[in-house]
């Protein structure tokens, strides 16, 4: 089956810098790749996602990339402030049919310090 | 627009208690149905999922089961909780090539 690997387990970063969050997969099968950020004591929420016909999305201060033949995505998010402090997920899904399973990566709890 | 309830929010329940966590989405049918652990500080663990009303799929052999009576309702029972069952219970929905979106979770403490 999929095998998700996620760096760094955790990331400490300065208000204003980047901060990158990287993930691996093992099955090729693998279309779609969503992040997740989770704050204390809540249930996961979709940040942003991609597909594997997109190299590459960006939505204000967050961006993913892919690279389909290395098996490997990316978070980035830059200009970080303190309410990005949270654990992030990322996650590779298969679809078949019409049900999508997802793997997850181990998270990484993120501090951004003021 | 969809949305998904859990409840309660916070559970604790002596050793050996049954147990029965509720999940419900709005907005939406036929969804499919996820029930997912989370230890402290640990990623998700995937305990069951459904595709369809009374169709269950166990991830993990344990001492928790999964119901899903109606359409858009996804139920985690327990007859008798064992102290490793404590954790951060969450439920999940998504449809074909959409992502998952969780509730708000379920802490489960047994004493």
């Amino acid at each position: 089956g999929e095998n998700v690997e996620q760096h760094p387990s955790t990331l400490s970063v300065q208000e204003g810098d980047s901060a990158v969050i990287k993930c691996t997969y093992s099955d090729s099968a693998s279309n779609y790749f969503p992040w997740y950020k989770q704050e204390l004591g809540k249930g996961p929420q979709l940040i942003i996602d991609i597909r594997s016909n997109v190299g590459e999305k960006k939505d204000q201060r967050i961006a993913v990339t892919l690279n389909k033949t290395a098996k490997h995505f990316s978070l980035h998010i830059t200009e970080t402030q303190p309410e990005d402090s949270a654990v992030y997920f990322c996650a590779a899904s298969i679809l078949k049919g019409n049900f999508n399973k997802f793997y997850f990566g181990s998270g990484t709890k993120l501090n951004v310090k003021p | 627009s969809q949305t998904i309830h859990q409840w309660p929010a916070t559970l604790v329940q002596p050793v050996g208690s049954p147990l029965s966590l509720e999940c419900t989405v709005e907005g939406t049918s036929n969804p499919n149905l996820y029930w997912y652990r989370q230890a402290a500080g640990r990623g998700l663990q995937l305990l069951f999922y459904s595709v369809g009303i009374g169709q269950i799929s166990s991830e993990v052999p344990q001492n928790l089961s999964a119901s899903r009576p109606q359409d858009r309702q996804f139920i985690l029972s327990s007859k008798k909780l064992l102290l490793s069952d404590s954790g951060f219970y969450l439920c999940a929905w998504s449809q074909e090539d959409q992502p998952q979106h969780f509730g708000d979770g379920t802490r489960l403490s047994i004493l």
